[in-house]
């Protein structure tokens, strides 16, 4: 079947860090979402990303369709980042297993 | 306003009850779906539906049954659960479903634990 990968599977940072978060496709993508789920539960969109790269304030993300992988930028991470961080594929909406980040002061 | 919302917020129910999870979406949407979630796992897609047809239904137990009264409204009736179903059930919805796919928009689930 289609996979969707993530990685890393865990992240710890100090708080005022950067990351990168990788998601890979195993077929192709018409279309990708990015969520950041809190610890209640709620999934928050991010970016709504088919290709190229997209901001907004210290996050952004950039798709490259061809190549089958996304990539989402957190810069200068505060502790309110802490959480999960899916991808998936609107295609057939399909997620990929997170990336579990952890923050610390 | 790009909300979904859901009740109830919390769930405990017995594996002889019926009860009903609700989401509703005030954003025109033609496509709501039903996911479940496990603990440390991500999302799983049940059902979909289309202009208030069901589209897809993924080999979901038939103690699971979906309803969409309106283009506003999503139900999933539950009846003769078990402990492993216990889960957070969540609601989504976007413009359409289909073609070029479109950005979904999810509510803030029901916490369902089974007794």
């Amino acid at each position: 079947g289609i996979q969707v990968e993530q990685s890393p599977p865990d992240l710890i940072l100090q708080e005022g860090a950067n990351s990168t978060l990788r998601c890979n496709f195993s077929d192709s993508v018409n279309n990708l979402q990015w969520f950041h789920q809190n610890p209640w539960g709620q999934l928050i969109n991010l970016f709504y990303i088919p290709s190229g790269t997209k901001q907004n304030g210290r996050l952004s993300a950039t798709t490259v369709a061809t190549e089958r992988y996304s990539l989402l930028y957190i810069s200068s991470s505060q502790t309110t980042d802490s959480g999960v961080y899916f991808c998936a594929r609107n295609n057939d909406m399909r997620f990929g297993a997170g990336t579990r980040l952890t923050v610390k002061p | 306003d790009t909300e979904v919302t859901q009740t109830p917020k919390h769930l405990v129910m017995g594996m002889t009850n019926k009860k009903s999870l609700k989401c509703e979406q005030h954003m025109g949407h033609r496509a709501m779906y039903w996911y479940k979630q496990k603990a440390k796992k991500p999302p799983e897609l049940m059902f979909v539906y289309s202009y208030e047809k069901l589209s897809i239904n993924e080999s979901v137990p038939s103690r699971f049954s979906p309803e969409c009264p309106n283009s506003s409204l999503l139900n999933l009736h539950l009846h003769a659960l078990q402990p492993e179903d216990s889960a957070l059930y969540l609601c989504a919805s976007s413009q359409v479903y289909g073609g070029g796919s479109y950005e979904q928009y999810f509510g803030p689930g029901t916490r369902l634990t089974v007794t």
